[in-house]
């Protein structure tokens, strides 16, 4: 079945520390990965995506995001985190065929910022 | 660029009673999508359409949701005989199209709580 897992559902650091969210898929061939962000009563925004090619791709606001196809795995960094990126992040997978964008989301990372 | 837009953003009703909400996407853009998110969960997919075609329709969907896109512009979800587990976020997103890959602009959501 095909779904996407982020294990950690809180994650809460100081402002300033650096950030990694996790994030793991199972899908039938490689897909195309992303991921958004949601703040408190916004919609949620694409922060990156990966298709192909390089497999470190960047982002807005700083943020970057590693594939590792042997691991599955699509995780989200940044190196210095600011208190306005407290919010809830959230990997996505999209099929690579059907041509449009039927993702599938995992369940999101909230992410407190400590001043 | 106006963004996407949904009205209303919060709506009350009582089990029973039919909802409709409403979502203006971005003018230009051709894809329209529909997507439910509960609390502590990532968006779920439900429906889409090319234009004013409806492309495809998750089984999420039961018979009690209709959407609709006449002339390709706004779209409608309605929601008849509502039931408690139909509260939710719906959110609207909409894409120039073109590929599976291209970006989701997402409207700020309507929230719906069914007493």
């Amino acid at each position: 079945a095909q779904s996407v897992t982020q294990p950690d559902i809180h994650i809460t650091v100081s402002e300033g520390a650096s950030l990694e969210l996790r994030c793991n898929y199972s899908y039938g061939a490689t897909p195309y990965l992303f991921w958004y962000v949601q703040s408190p009563g916004q919609g949620l925004q694409l922060l990156l995506k990966y298709f192909s090619g390089d497999t470190l791709v960047q982002g807005i606001k700083g943020f970057e995001a590693e594939f590792k196809r042997s691991q599955s795995s699509f995780n989200l960094r940044k190196p210095s985190v600011h208190w306005s990126d407290a919010a809830e992040y959230f990997c996505a997978v999209g099929p690579v065929s059907g041509g449009y964008n039927k993702l599938i989301f995992g369940a999101g990372t909230r992410l407190a910022v400590h001043p | 660029d106006t963004g996407v837009s949904q009205d209303p953003r919060h709506k009350i009703t009582k089990r029973g009673q039919n909802v409709t909400f409403r979502c203006d996407p971005i003018s230009e853009h051709n894809r329209l999508y529909w997507y439910r998110q509960t609390l502590g969960q990532g968006p779920e997919f439900l429906t889409y359409f090319q234009n004013e075609a409806q492309l495809e329709k998750s089984r999420l969907l039961s018979d009690r949701f209709s959407a609709e896109r006449p002339k390709g512009s706004f779209s409608t979800l309605e929601i008849q005989r509502t039931e408690q587990g139909d509260s939710a976020m719906y959110l609207c997103a909409s894409s120039s199209g073109g590929m599976a890959n291209e970006k989701l602009f997402f409207g700020s959501g309507t929230q719906l709580s069914v007493l």
